[in-house]
């Protein structure tokens, strides 16, 4: 099994500041298969980014992906009020799937 | 739209069973594997089980192994998950979401308390 460790656990940033959250992988993690998701809370889990560095639909470009191998990041240029949220990364190359621990990030 | 709608969940006791389940709409769904993801109070995301499009291979995580079972019927449109001898470590928030590769589509989720 493929162990995602995300680091912060928590960030605490100002509106317009810039968020950068890093997942590490236990092994490689096959082909970029690698997703990162939003949840606010009392919501279900939004896809944000797949195959390490592909906003999904309706994304916004603040949000990007980058990383390959076993380290990862997912940065969002500029913060939103609305982008204070916990986020996980997940690895869908090999099973089980696994998610990352989470990271939440909040208003400072 | 596309949506996913969970049902089924609610208060049961240790060792008792329950069954979820996931009603498509909005695309065709009987060409995407499906999965069940499951959320304990205050916590991260667990992925629980897979079934292909036919429903012809399942995969379990190992703490659910022989306890749970997923299906699916494609003329109905629906997902379930057989939950039996369940624990009150399974206590959460059980999310069906569609997802060949990465998770795209998700439910609103139903909550399961196991407590005596």
């Amino acid at each position: 099994e493929i162990v995602l460790t995300q680091s912060p656990g928590t960030l605490s940033l100002s509106p317009g500041e810039r968020a950068t959250l890093s997942c590490r992988a236990s092994q490689t993690v096959s082909s970029s298969f690698l997703a990162w998701y939003q949840q606010k809370r009392g919501q279900a889990p939004r896809l944000l980014i797949y195959g390490a560095s592909s906003r999904a639909t309706g994304i916004p470009d603040r949000f990007s992906g980058s990383g390959s191998g076993t380290d990862f990041t997912l940065t969002i240029s500029r913060l939103e009020p609305e982008d204070f949220a916990v986020y996980y990364c997940q690895q869908y190359g090999n099973s089980p799937r696994t998610f990352g621990q989470g990271t939440k990030v909040e208003v400072k | 739209q596309v949506q996913l709608v969970e049902s089924g969940g609610g208060v049961v006791q240790p060792g008792r069973s329950l069954r979820l389940s996931c009603a498509a709409s909005g695309f065709t769904f009987s060409s995407y594997v499906m999965h069940w993801v499951r959320q304990a109070p205050g916590k991260g995301l667990e992925w629980v089980t897979v079934i292909s499009y036919d429903g012809s291979n399942e995969y379990y995580a190992d703490s659910v192994k022989g306890r749970f079972t997923i299906s699916r019927d494609n003329s109905k449109n629906t997902l379930y998950l057989q939950l039996n001898s369940l624990r009150v470590e399974d206590t959460a928030v059980y999310y069906c979401a569609r997802g060949d590769g990465a998770f795209d589509v998700w439910g609103q989720g139903t909550m399961v308390t196991v407590s005596s």
